[in-house]
């Protein structure tokens, strides 16, 4: 299976900042890789697909960048309901993976 | 606008069978998508389960193939999991969910809102 590795594993920012995490797989998935939001109490929601790809409704403060082995989210001008749990999962091959999580919370 | 919503019980004994049913509204099952199951263990990260096409192609992960069966049932709109020999760690919330594509592009596009299944005796 491939390993996803994202960091950190929980991060405390500020309304306004710009908030960068990263995913990191064991072998490259070129571009197959997909990051979701997940609310407390909520199913994720997907924001980005085939790396950098915004999902239509998602707000375009939200950007996704990488391929190979190295991707990020970042979140520019960071809002009151982004603070979520996120998530990158792989899709270049099964059993498709997800990582373990990025918690941001409020500082 | 498509809608899921998993269906089945909340509790099961260990060593019993966890039966789920996911009825899709507003779509087709018969669209050009795969159907997956994912769960997530309380407090902790997100587990594929497998997906399946309605025409019966399936795919399922091999650490759970052993234990797990997928089905689609078209006349009804809805697909469904079954999990055998269930143990406490089976306890997670389960979510159905579409597979939507973009070209060799696969991704979660819509998910149920989840149901937690709990194992215990």
């Amino acid at each position: 299976d491939i390993q996803m590795t994202q960091s950190p594993s929980s991060l405390a920012t500020s309304v306004g900042d710009r908030v960068t995490i990263t995913c990191r797989t064991n072998q490259s998935i070129a571009d197959f890789l997909n990051w979701y939001q997940q609310k407390l109490g909520r199913a994720p929601n997907l924001l980005i697909y085939a790396a950098s790809t915004l999902q239509s409704g998602v707000p375009s403060r939200f950007s996704g960048s990488g391929s190979g082995t190295d991707f990020t989210l970042t979140i520019t001008g960071l809002q009151p309901e982004d603070f979520a749990t996120y998530f990158c999962q792989q899709s270049y091959t099964t059993p498709y993976t997800f990582g373990q999580g990025t918690r941001l919370e409020i500082k | 606008q498509v809608q899921l919503q998993e269906s089945g019980p909340g509790l099961v004994k260990p060593s019993d069978t966890l039966s789920l049913t996911c009825g899709v509204s507003g779509y087709s099952i018969r669209n050009s998508n795969f159907w997956a199951w994912i769960r997530q263990p309380p407090g902790k990260g997100l587990e594929w389960i497998g997906f399946i096409y309605y025409s019966g192609d399936i795919y399922y992960n091999p650490s759970l193939k052993s234990r797990v069966t997928l089905s689609v049932d078209t006349s009804k709109n809805q697909f469904s999991l079954k999990l055998t020999s269930v143990t406490a760690v089976d306890t997670a919330m389960y979510y159905c969910a579409r597979v939507g594509t973009s070209g060799s592009y696969r991704y979660i596009d819509s998910w149920g809102q989840g149901t937690l299944v709990t194992v215990s005796s």
